[in-house]
């Protein structure tokens, strides 16, 4: 089946810095992906949309500038919190998708990352 | 941004006994999907319904969409200790590529 891999799965960076992180889908093309953030004991509320090649579409309330989002291949998707606050510490999970996909055994989750910012 | 209402937020059960959680919506969805979330890792997909009405089986777990389709219920029969965790379910409106995610449901069993 589908597999995605994120990385990497605990992060703890200080206050001020940058973290990137990976998402991968080893065995199919993944021309959507979707960012996640999860806190504690909450849902997952979907941060953005990321088509490949394409500039991602945020939700509303989520800042493009502080967490930037890049498709570049159709198997790799980044996430980027800059300039990472203590606030911005929460589970990040992502999804992904092929084109044309309506099976939803195949729209698979990452294991997540946890960031911690420090 | 919304979310479905999933009831209860949290279960303790004893090991052997049946369970049942429900999303409901006050709009129309398309697809209606089930996952469940261990601590520290991403949601597994357990059952995804289609069609209103659809009534589906894995194993010990049934879901069905209802016939509304602002609805869906799952039921986990003789549970046992690896059903611990977080179900949520989830629902995808017609023409739409995100997800809508519940509250989820934290299913606590005692052995």
């Amino acid at each position: 089946g589908a597999v995605v891999s994120q990385h990497p799965s605990r992060v703890i960076c200080k206050s001020g810095t940058s973290v990137k992180i990976e998402c991968r889908s080893l065995d199919f093309q993944a021309t959507t992906m979707f960012w996640y953030r999860q806190f504690p004991k909450q849902s997952l509320m979907l941060m953005a949309t990321s088509n490949e090649g394409s500039k991602a579409t945020y939700e509303q309330g989520v800042e493009k500038d502080k967490f930037l989002i890049n498709h570049a291949s159709l198997t790799l998707s980044t996430l980027t919190v800059t300039s990472a606050h203590p606030e911005d510490s929460s589970f990040y999970i992502c999804s992904a998708k092929t084109a044309g996909q309506t099976d939803f055994y195949g729209y698979t989750f990452g294991s997540g990352t946890r960031l911690t910012v420090v | 941004g919304q979310q479905l209402n999933q009831s209860p937020q949290s279960m303790f059960i004893q090991e052997g006994e049946d369970v049942s959680m429900n999303c409901t919506s006050s709009s129309i969805f398309n697809t209606w999907l089930w996952y469940k979330q261990d601590p520290g890792e991403g949601p597994v997909l357990l059952i995804a319904l289609y069609k209103a009405g659809e009534l589906t089986s894995n194993g010990r777990l049934t879901a069905q969409f209802g016939i509304t389709r602002k609805d869906s219920f799952l039921n986990i029969s003789a549970s046992i200790p690896s059903d611990v965790g977080i179900y949520f379910c989830a629902g995808q409106r017609l023409g739409a590529q995100k997800l809508v995610f519940g509250q989820g449901t934290r299913l606590t069993i005692n052995p």
